[in-house]
């Protein structure tokens, strides 16, 4: 049982380049996640995903794509990275939404150059 | 809007001391709240969550507790030692719009 996994774990890209990061879990959770990390700012809910097939935005969704592609995964695509997007990624699921515990996947450093 | 405040930013103790974390949130429409720990260049681990009907959760030497009406939860450690030296973070579900909104952490240092 492997958890929530991301790849890649690390990444440089140049502005303007685009890049998938992969999220999968095998927990048979039917809820998803994507955030960033930023020093000084905290966890930022990029999208969601409530249950396959269905997604939508969080906090900071601008310059992201998700596709839930199935249950177990959940991709987040930068079209035209910019240097802001430099941040920590991280992709979360649960079981369901409101009651249940978030387990999350290691993290993706993402620097945009 | 919900929006999730942690204080303090940092903390150091000495081991052995007993402390209090402080979580604060305007939206009482909640569905639970969750404390997490992340290590440095780790991911986040759950801690306890509370769900909006229940005060208090706890797990060995911590103790959350949460006050609905007034948006409020504090993270207890009892007899902390060195490996508790992490950022906790606590996060609140909404009922509203399902989203879940964190807080942007204490740093807590334990002194040997």
């Amino acid at each position: 049982n492997a958890g929530v996994t991301q790849t890649p774990k690390f990444q440089v890209l140049k502005t303007g380049q685009s890049m998938t990061l992969q999220c999968a879990q095998d927990m048979n959770h039917n809820s998803m996640y994507w955030y960033r990390q930023d020093p000084g700012m905290g966890l930022r809910l990029i999208y969601y995903s409530a249950s396959e097939g269905t997604t939508d935005k969080g906090e900071v969704p601008n310059g992201y794509n998700v596709s839930r592609l199935n249950k177990r995964e959940f991709s987040l695509r930068l079209e035209s990275a910019a240097p802001s997007q430099t941040s920590v990624y991280f992709c979360a699921s649960t079981y369901s939404q409101g009651g249940e515990t978030q387990y999350f996947g290691p993290g993706t450093r993402l620097l945009v150059l | 809007k919900q929006e999730v405040t942690q204080i303090p930013a940092a903390l150091s103790v000495p081991e052995g001391e007993n402390l209090v974390l402080n979580c604060s949130f305007t939206d009482s429409a909640i569905y639970n709240l969750q404390w997490f720990r992340q290590d440095p260049g780790k991911g986040l681990t759950s801690l306890l969550l509370i769900q909006s009907s229940q005060r208090e959760q706890t797990s060995g030497r911590l103790n959350a507790s949460l006050d609905k009406s007034s948006g409020r939860s504090t993270l207890y450690i009892a007899a902390s030692q060195p490996g508790d030296s992490a950022t906790y973070l606590c996060a609140v579900s909404s009922d509203r719009d399902d989203k879940i909104i964190f807080g942007k952490g204490t740093r807590l240092h334990i002194l040997p």
